[in-house]
């Protein structure tokens, strides 16, 4: 089966500066990969995704980077701000399997 | 609109104990999935529901079941629970609509219920 691995597990930037998730993937059939952001107290909700068929996404300060070949995908914050300060976990799974798999997650913290 | 809601929010039980969680999916989604999440760590698939009917089971005892109604809401029951059933019991629903494409996007999560089992 699929195993998500993700890196680092807890990032600290200062406001404005850049941040990078990575995730690796084991399943060569995967061909979704979501990014999730989870607030205290809160469930995951989608900030951006990435299908097998592209390399690269973007929306507004976030982006996605997709690597089929080394089976890893990346996220991308500029300019952060204080309320980017979540935990995000990266995901991958195939459209004919019902069982999304989660990296164990990022704490990313944004000092102001 | 509605999103993803689940009840309870929070519950403690003891050991041995049992429980029943209950969701409500966003209308028009006909497919709801049941999530793990144990402090620090990602969630954890342990069943997809479509059309009433089962279409995945994660790695989990069979004390784990669930069931889904005619109008797509969902319940999760765990029998004799253990210290390490302790967790965010999450739901998600998805647009999935046909059995090729169970999961064609973005799963919608509600906000979880706590489990604490002491």
């Amino acid at each position: 089966g699929e195993n998500v691995e993700q890196h680092p597990s807890t990032l600290s930037v200062q406001e404005g500066d850049s941040a990078v998730i990575k995730c690796t993937y084991s399943d060569s059939a995967s061909n979704y990969f979501p990014w999730y952001k989870q607030e205290l107290g809160k469930g995951p909700q989608l900030i951006i995704d990435i299908r097998s068929n592209v390399g690269e996404k973007k929306d507004q300060r976030i982006a996605v980077t997709l690597n089929k070949t080394a089976k890893h995908f990346s996220l991308h914050i500029t300019e952060t701000q204080p309320e980017d300060s979540a935990v995000y976990f990266c995901a991958a799974t195939s459209y004919n399997n019902n069982d999304m798999r989660f990296g164990a997650g990022t704490r990313l913290t944004v000092k102001p | 609109d509605a999103g993803v809601t689940q009840s309870p929010t929070h519950l403690i039980k003891t050991r041995g104990q049992h429980v029943t969680l209950r969701c409500s999916p966003i209308s028009g989604h006909k497919s709801v999935s049941w999530y793990q999440q144990v402090l620090g760590q990602g969630p954890q698939f342990i069943f997809q529901y479509y059309e009433k009917e089962e279409r995945g089971r994660g790695n989990f005892p069979d004390r784990f079941s669930a069931r889904q109604f005619p109008n797509y809401s969902s319940e999760l029951n765990v029998n004799a629970l253990l210290l390490g059933d302790s967790a965010l019991y999450l739901c998600a629903s998805s647009l999935a609509n046909t059995t090729r494409a169970l999961l064609s996007g973005e799963l919608f999560f509600g906000e979880g219920s706590r489990l604490t089992v002491l």
